[in-house]
């Protein structure tokens, strides 16, 4: 079993859906961050949490720590949103950090 | 502030030859770390370097693959005699001393093996 599960693996939605990308881990975490890659390539980090809620614009980060589970939301979502989300943890016992295998998200007009 | 650079954007080896990719940190910092993201997979952690050292290595092929980190000039990522299964998107992060948890990624390099 992975120890970072991310759901779903692919997600077609229409523009303005509200949008919910989850991630489980199963291991002791310091942070949680979630990323997005664009078709390009290209890595940008999103949030970092390791706790509680985080907002930037449209996107809203969650992490529950008792439960071992974080959501990325996307509000009103718009087809420049469409790229990989993906979900990665800092362990606690080294200095590693662990990926999600990705969420490909696609937003149609 | 200049984010994290990495060159060249992608490369093209022949089987046989040498790899070198390079990771400019940002500026101030000086933890580097590399991951490579195979077709249809994850990201994987490679190594994580700081300034003349080498911390963590657990995550790089046992041969071909070294990395370095010099006191002056970008992270090396040096891959020898590369095979067709070195093809894949290699990226690497940076974080500032005081906080190795907040790492901000470069755009990658893609290295295709022919």
């Amino acid at each position: 079993k992975n120890e970072v599960e991310q759901s779903p693996q692919n997600l077609t939605a229409q523009e303005g859906e509200f949008i919910t990308i989850n991630c489980s881990y199963s291991v002791g975490i310091s942070a949680l961050h979630w990323l997005q890659q664009h078709p390009g390539g290209g890595i940008v980090s999103l949030f970092m949490l390791s706790s509680g809620k985080k907002k930037h614009g449209r996107l809203i980060a969650t992490i529950n720590i008792q439960e071992k589970h974080s959501s990325l939301h996307i509000t009103a979502s718009h087809p420049r949103d469409s790229a990989v989300y993906i979900c990665a943890v800092d362990l606690n016992r080294d200095d590693k950090i662990i990926f999600g295998k990705g969420t490909r998200l696609h937003i149609l007009p | 502030n200049a984010g994290v650079m990495q060159n060249p954007r992608h490369l093209v080896r022949r089987r046989g030859q040498e790899a070198r990719l390079r990771c400019s940190p940002m500026k101030g910092h000086s933890h580097v770390y590399w991951y490579r993201q195979l077709p249809e997979e994850g990201l994987k952690f490679m190594v994580y370097l700081q300034k003349e050292n080498i911390i963590d290595e657990s995550g790089m092929p046992k041969e071909r693959f070294s990395a370095e980190f010099p006191k002056e000039g970008p992270s090396i990522l040096r891959i020898q005699q590369v095979v067709r299964g070195d093809s894949a998107a290699y990226f690497c992060a940076s974080s500032p001393s005081i906080s190795k948890y907040e790492q901000y990624f470069g755009p990658g390099t893609r290295l295709t093996v022919t």
